[in-house]
């Protein structure tokens, strides 16, 4: 099993429609999640984080943490063709500093 | 204010070579973190500094690779006797003490010939 799990897509949403991402991970004693969009050829640009349970929102976005199922998700509303990228969820465990990093999910805005 | 600047962007080599990949944190950033991708592949750790001190180089493979971030200058990752296998993007990130929001660099894509 994976350390961070999430699917790799491509996701293909209309213009305007919400993006749901999905990301499950094994540590009980992770701490920290964030989400990171990468466009082909670039560098990780970070979207949001979050570290208690619930949701976050910031502008379109909004992430959603459930520790108890080990599941951290991002909700893109209105998407748009820029929005086109690969998103990769990444969770800090208690112990240390270092990101673990999921596969990413490549989600494909249609006009 | 200056984001977390790699250098070069771009680094070709040939099969037994060195390369000398650097990093300058944001200002005011302490921790240095090095991430590798292979291509078609996830982000993975390799090693965590702070100023002269190595901090956790568990993601390091155990030959050709060190790291370090001097007193004064970039922290440097260097790669000896570079294989084809070692053909990635690598990516730098910095965050501040005390706080764990890691702010990646354009990253330096190494090409082995």
């Amino acid at each position: 099993q994976k350390e961070v799990e999430q699917n790799s897509g491509p996701l293909s949403v209309p213009e305007g429609a919400i993006a749901s991402l999905n990301c499950t991970y094994s540590d009980r004693g992770s701490q920290s999640f964030f989400w990171y969009r990468q466009y082909s050829g670039k560098s990780p640009e970070l979207i949001m984080f979050i570290y208690s349970n619930g949701d976050k929102e910031d502008g379109r976005f909004t992430a959603q943490l459930n520790k108890a199922s080990q599941y951290v998700s991002l909700l893109i509303r209105d998407s748009q063709p820029s929005d086109s990228a690969t998103y990769l969820c990444a969770v800090r465990k208690a112990a240390g500093n270092k990101l673990t990093f999921g596969g990413g999910t490549r989600v494909l805005v249609k006009p | 204010n200056a984001g977390v600047m790699q250098n070069p962007r771009h680094l070709v080599r040939r099969r037994g070579q060195e390369a000398r990949l650097r990093c300058s944190p944001m200002k005011g950033h302490s921790h240095v973190y090095w991430y590798r991708q292979l291509p078609e592949e996830g982000l993975k750790f390799m090693v965590y500094l702070q100023k002269e001190n190595i901090i956790d180089e568990s993601g390091m493979p155990k030959e050709r690779f060190s790291a370090e971030f001097p007193k004064e200058g970039p922290s440097i990752l260097r790669i000896q006797q570079v294989v084809r296998g070692d053909s990635a993007a690598y990516f730098c990130a910095s965050s501040p003490l005390g706080e764990n929001i890691q702010y990646f660099g354009a990253g330096t894509r190494l090409s082995v010939l």
